[in-house]
């Protein structure tokens, strides 16, 4: 089956310094990733996603690149801002399996915590 | 545009008590899904409407939930009697079902459920 595994959190950083998240899947089929973001109290938002292999999705300095040789869709940002503390998620829909539009499978999520 | 609309955005009850949730998608997303999170986990896929047919509930708990989604529009999800491990956020959201843009989903804010 489809699964997604991402790095334990939390992950605690200074303002302007350098986030890596990292991603990694299992899926059957041809799957999309995602990475969503979601802010205390708030519901998951879509940061960015990319639907084939070494496409890369980008969104406000947040990066990733769909690896289909390593199963990888790591988060990046070159400096981040006290703003990005949240939990983000990874995700894919696999393509693949099924009829219709597939589901989603989440990652555990990862808190990120931005010191001043 | 409006995004996915839910409603209670919070909720307290006691166990054995009846709750529902309500949900408004996206206009012109044919396919609407029901998510479930517990407190520090990433969300877990309920059920998936594709217009008003249900095309995925394995994973809802039909002992006690129970969901529609007439003229495959707003949806509604029920869960009687509610217990305390029910206590998560019930998201809802919505795609287009479209492969071609790797089927982008997007969620409402929530609906907090706690049950003492």
């Amino acid at each position: 089956g489809n699964s997604v595994t991402q790095m334990e959190g939390p992950v605690t950083l200074s303002e302007e310094a350098f986030l890596t998240i990292n991603c990694t899947y299992t899926a059957t089929g041809y799957p999309s990733l995602f990475w969503y973001v979601q802010y205390p109290g708030e519901g998951l938002q879509l940061l960015l996603k990319a639907t084939k292999a070494d496409d890369k999705g980008s969104n406000k300095g947040f990066e990733a690149t769909y690896r289909k040789e390593t199963t990888s869709f790591h988060l990046e940002k070159g400096s981040v801002q006290v703003s990005d503390s949240a939990v983000y998620f990874c995700a894919l829909s696999d393509m693949y399996s099924g009829g219709g539009a597939d589901g989603l499978t989440f990652g555990k999520g990862t808190h990120l915590i931005i010191q001043p | 545009e409006a995004g996915v609309v839910q409603s209670p955005r919070y909720k307290i009850i006691e166990k054995k008590q009846p709750v529902a949730f309500w949900c408004n998608p996206i206009s012109g997303h044919n396919t609407l899904y029901w998510y479930r999170q517990n407190l520090g986990q990433g969300p877990e896929l309920l059920i998936r409407y594709e217009n008003e047919e249900a095309v995925d509930d394995s994973q809802l708990p039909k002992d006690r939930f129970s969901a529609e989604r007439l003229k495959g529009v707003d949806s509604t999800l029920k869960i009687q009697p509610a217990e305390l491990g029910d206590s998560a956020v019930y998201l809802c959201a919505s795609s287009l079902g479209d492969r071609g843009s790797g089927n982008t989903i997007y969620f409402g804010e929530g609906s907090w459920l706690t049950v003492v």
